[in-house]
């Protein structure tokens, strides 16, 4: 089965700029998982959507981030303005069910501000 | 809350021999605590997890993890260390049955010498 896709896998952009971020989880997985992965250390959870809807964005800095699902398949993450410290690979997962253990990655987005 | 520590931000090993990489963790209640394994440009691979049983649990490509929940360890190991072994290693913990957030550790570096 085909994993989890995400484009584009590098972006540079100048701080205050906008950028999308892009995800297909794998097919009819209801649970999706944006991470933020800043260089020497571990993902940190954005954001969890379960079909459509938002179960936990309590990590999502609501003041430049937005993420949306609207469909309850694909899913866009944007932050607008970018901030130097954004700065980061930004992972896609998803999981069958909002139970399932295992989750399955995408290969990430390379984000770099300067 | 609910953390985890990797103390070893590198460990070396010689191929062929016993590698283990260290993890301790901090939750309430009962824990969930999984491995995931990254490699250059590539998303994190689940390859472990420990729910509930054995202590001893096996994986992927040969791995194992033994929880111990009076040190609150769930260190990882391979009786043979291969060069493609190679890769940073990350555990993590998940809070409660029902929340599938994982909160990850900063990553282990693992380098197996030919």
């Amino acid at each position: 089965e085909a994993g989890v896709a995400q484009s584009p896998r590098y972006k540079i952009i100048e701080k205050r700029q906008s950028v999308a971020f892009w995800c297909n989880p794998i097919s009819g997985h209801a649970t999706l998982y944006w991470y933020q992965q800043i260089l020497g250390q571990g993902p940190k959870l954005l954001i969890q959507f379960q079909n459509n809807g938002v179960v936990d964005d309590s990590q999502l800095p609501k003041d430049r981030f937005s993420a949306e699902r609207l469909k309850g398949v694909d899913s866009t993450l944007k932050i607008q303005p970018a901030k130097l410290e954004d700065s980061a690979v930004y992972l896609c997962a998803s999981t069958p069910t909002i139970d399932s253990y295992e989750q399955y990655f995408g290969p990430g987005t390379r984000l770099t501000v300067t | 809350a609910q953390s985890v520590a990797q103390p070893e931000d590198q460990v070396n090993v010689a191929e062929g021999n016993p590698l283990t990489v260290k993890c301790t963790y901090s939750v309430s209640g009962n824990p969930y605590l999984f491995w995931y394994v990254q490699y250059p440009n590539r998303g994190l691979q689940f390859l472990l997890k420990y729910i509930t049983g054995d202590n001893l649990v096996k994986g992927s490509y040969g791995f194992e993890a033994e929880f111990n929940k009076s040190q609150t360890s769930f260190h990882l190991k391979k009786p043979s260390a291969l060069v493609s072994d190679s890769a940073l290693y990350f555990c993590a913990v998940r809070n409660r049955a029902g929340a599938n957030n994982l909160f990850f550790g900063t990553g282990t570096r693992l380098t197996v010498i030919p």
